[in-house]
């Protein structure tokens, strides 16, 4: 298993300002992930980040509003931009390799007004 | 577009009362079902995976069936506790795409 961590865990923002979210993992792991909650929705996959490559983005979520980050293989960020009330969700990172394994982290609790 | 559904929605149930619980997805591509259970400012919490159609994994009070062939799987909670008060979401991974799809969970409540 693996043991994830996310700063912060929650934070009131205003609409047209960014917020970071830190992702880090007590181990080395090839795949990170990023999925959003928002009220009422499933838990849907932003993006998957390797380390070494481009956040392979998922359709509906593009780079200029969600940049990811991934400088080693124990952490990574995601950027929520130029926010709007419809970005309010939970913001989780997860990690996992196939189709047996996958762990998440406590999530960001985000609110934009 | 991938639709997995679960019902129902929301469930309260008195302390002691034995719930459950369905999963309804697509089946074409299907190779792993997760369950996971999910309270609120904790990590979303691994409860079973399963495969095989016939399928059936228990972890104490809870568990869970597979039947790949309809695209479905069941979740049982036998003498419900306030501590089950959770959210329980299942996910399908597919071979295509290589990610799991997420329901929109079942939110139990348990009064004691």
């Amino acid at each position: 298993s693996a043991v994830i961590s996310q700063k912060p865990s929650r934070d009131i923002c205003q609409r047209g300002t960014s917020l970071t979210i830190q992702c880090q993992v007590d181990s080395q792991v090839t795949m990170m992930f990023w999925y959003r909650q928002q009220p009422g929705q499933s838990l849907t996959l932003i993006a998957t980040a390797n380390q070494g490559s481009e956040a392979t983005y998922e359709s509906g979520f593009v780079i200029d509003k969600f940049p990811i980050s991934r400088p080693n293989l124990t952490f990574s960020t995601l950027t929520v931009s130029n926010m709007s009330p419809e970005d309010s969700s939970i913001y989780l990172c997860s990690v996992g390799e196939g189709a047996y394994e996958q762990y998440f982290g406590p999530g960001t609790r985000l609110t934009v007004t | 577009i991938l639709n997995v559904e679960q019902s129902p929605q929301s469930l309260h149930v008195q302390e002691g009362d034995s719930t459950n619980f369905t999963c309804s997805f697509p089946s074409s591509n299907f190779y792993a079902l997760h369950w996971y259970r999910w309270e609120t400012a904790k990590s979303p919490e691994a409860l079973f995976v399963m495969t095989l159609n016939g399928d059936e994994k228990k972890k104490g009070r809870i568990s869970a069936t597979l039947n790949t062939k309809e695209g479905y799987s069941y979740l049982y909670i036998k003498g419900s506790q306030p501590e089950d008060s959770a959210t329980y979401l299942c996910a399908p991974f597919y071979n295509q795409g290589g990610k799991l799809i997420f329901g929109q969970g079942t939110e139990l409540s348990v009064k004691p």
